[in-house]
């Protein structure tokens, strides 16, 4: 099982919005509705951003949302705040043996 | 509130092996799956292995499958990763998290492993 694509870098300027792709396969981001996102800021434990593609867990500020079409997901944060530079991980459950796979990560810069 | 704490990492000479623990609380262990996720320096993240709350179902990686066992102990709200024949591939940070449905909702800190060769 492959990893899932991401870019390597997206940046954008305080208050822009910002698009994070997600690509893989119909065996894994196509076939479920359970990609997740995690933001881990340097030195820390990932969290949990967005889960089951669009869901945001309580407590995760409503500038980050997600989407998906077809085999690619997205993440959105809107009103770029410096708080948000981090590196950005999406996840996709594969229902294979090997059941989960990560994203190649995408660092987030604020300009 | 939810707590995972992980232990057990250090430096370890390659064909060795480490068993990383971590102790789980603010919740029904038992009633969660759990995972080991690792991430080499400056590297992504890595899911490696996963087990159910009654100990099946289990999965692995293919990058550890057959060197690496999980486990569990919901006495004592703890999960474990025994690591054996170790590689320097395998250096990384291991993190233990907990599962709620298909995603990841709660991370420990993380624990360094170092492989030397």
């Amino acid at each position: 099982q492959s990893a899932l694509t991401q870019p390597a870098s997206v940046s954008g300027s305080p208050g822009q919005s910002i698009t994070i792709s997600c690509t893989g396969t119909s065996s894994d981001v196509g076939g479920y509705n359970y990609v997740s996102w995690y933001q881990q800021h340097p030195g820390k434990a990932p969290k949990l951003m967005i889960y089951d593609v669009s869901n945001r867990p309580s407590g995760v500020s409503n500038r980050f949302s997600g989407s998906k079409s077809g085999n690619t997901a997205s993440l959105t944060i809107s009103g770029l705040q410096a708080e948000d530079e981090a590196d950005y991980y999406c996840t996709s459950y594969t229902g294979s043996i090997t059941l989960y796979v990560f994203g190649t990560g995408t660092k987030v810069t604020v300009l | 509130q939810v707590q995972l704490v992980e232990s057990g990492g250090g430096l370890v000479k390659a064909g060795g092996s480490l068993r990383l623990s971590c102790v789980a609380s603010g919740f029904t262990f038992s009633d969660h799956y759990m995972s080991w996720i690792r991430q080499a320096p400056g590297k992504g993240l890595e899911w490696v292995s996963y087990i159910s709350g009654s100990d099946f179902p289990i999965y692995y990686a293919d990058s550890v499958k057959g060197r690496f066992t999980i486990s569990r102990d919901n006495a004592k709200n703890s999960l474990y990763l025994q690591m054996n024949s170790l590689r320097a591939e395998d250096t990384a940070v291991y993190y233990c998290a907990r599962n709620y449905y298909e995603y990841l909702d709660y991370w420990g800190q993380g624990t360094l492993v170092t492989v030397s060769s």
